[in-house]
């Protein structure tokens, strides 16, 4: 079985532009979270989504936005770019809520120049 | 304070060592407990996954958790050079929204 799929793998962006991160989750796998991975804070979570509605919202300023689909694929998507934005962005996916833990694809890396 | 502290290393040990990673807690509605392994530029890797208080075992690999204690531990027998990578904890009060421990980086030298 396919693992968590995420494209791209590296993007690079400036300052004020947005950027949009899609994800792929394993095949029956209908939770979609989101996370940002850097060397200062370490792996914070951004939000969870399921059935096509985010469940779980972390601490994030609402320039960090996000979106599931019928098919349970996600996208989340960066407004206003900031250099702090530099990070892994890690998306991980589990049978549902409360059902199983959570398995995490490569990530996408992000820098903002 | 931060809800999940891990000692971030690094951790040097020479091959066949016994390794303990440890992390502790402060909030007590954590149920689930994650131990993740994280290469270089990879995604994290699930190693094990306990549900409350007591002991796992997995091949070389033992997770416990002593929720009494708020504290939980990972060790990995018979260490080998491929066992280095840095190891996260994780835990949550379900199994959404997971709180990670920052890591500890591990290097097993031959």
């Amino acid at each position: 079985k396919a693992g968590v799929t995420q494209t791209p793998r590296y993007l690079i962006k400036t300052r004020g532009q947005q950027v949009t991160l899609s994800c792929s989750p394993i095949s029956g796998h209908r939770s979609v979270s989101w996370y940002q991975q850097t060397p200062g804070q370490g792996l914070q979570f951004l939000f969870e989504y399921f059935s096509e509605t985010q469940r779980n919202k972390g601490n994030f300023p609402g320039r960090f936005s996000g979106r599931q689909f019928s098919n349970s694929r996600s996208e989340m998507n960066v407004s206003t770019l900031e250099l702090g934005d530099s990070a892994l962005y890690l998306c991980a996916s589990s049978l549902g809520p409360g059902q199983d833990t959570q398995y995490f694809g490569p990530g996408t890396r992000l820098t903002v120049l | 304070q931060k809800e999940v502290e891990q000692d971030p290393g690094p951790l040097s040990v020479p091959e066949g060592a016994i390794v303990s990673l440890n992390c502790t807690y402060s909030n007590s509605a954590f149920q689930y407990f994650m131990w993740y392994r994280q290469y270089s530029r990879k995604g994290p890797e699930l190693l094990m996954y306990t549900y409350s208080s007591g002991n796992k075992e997995d091949g070389r690999f033992t997770a416990q958790v002593d929720k009494s204690s708020k504290y939980i531990s990972l060790f990995i027998r018979d260490s080998q050079p491929s066992d280095s990578a840095t190891y996260l904890c994780a835990m949550s009060e379900s199994t959404d929204k997971l709180i990670f421990g920052t890591g500890t980086r591990l290097q097993v030298f031959p």
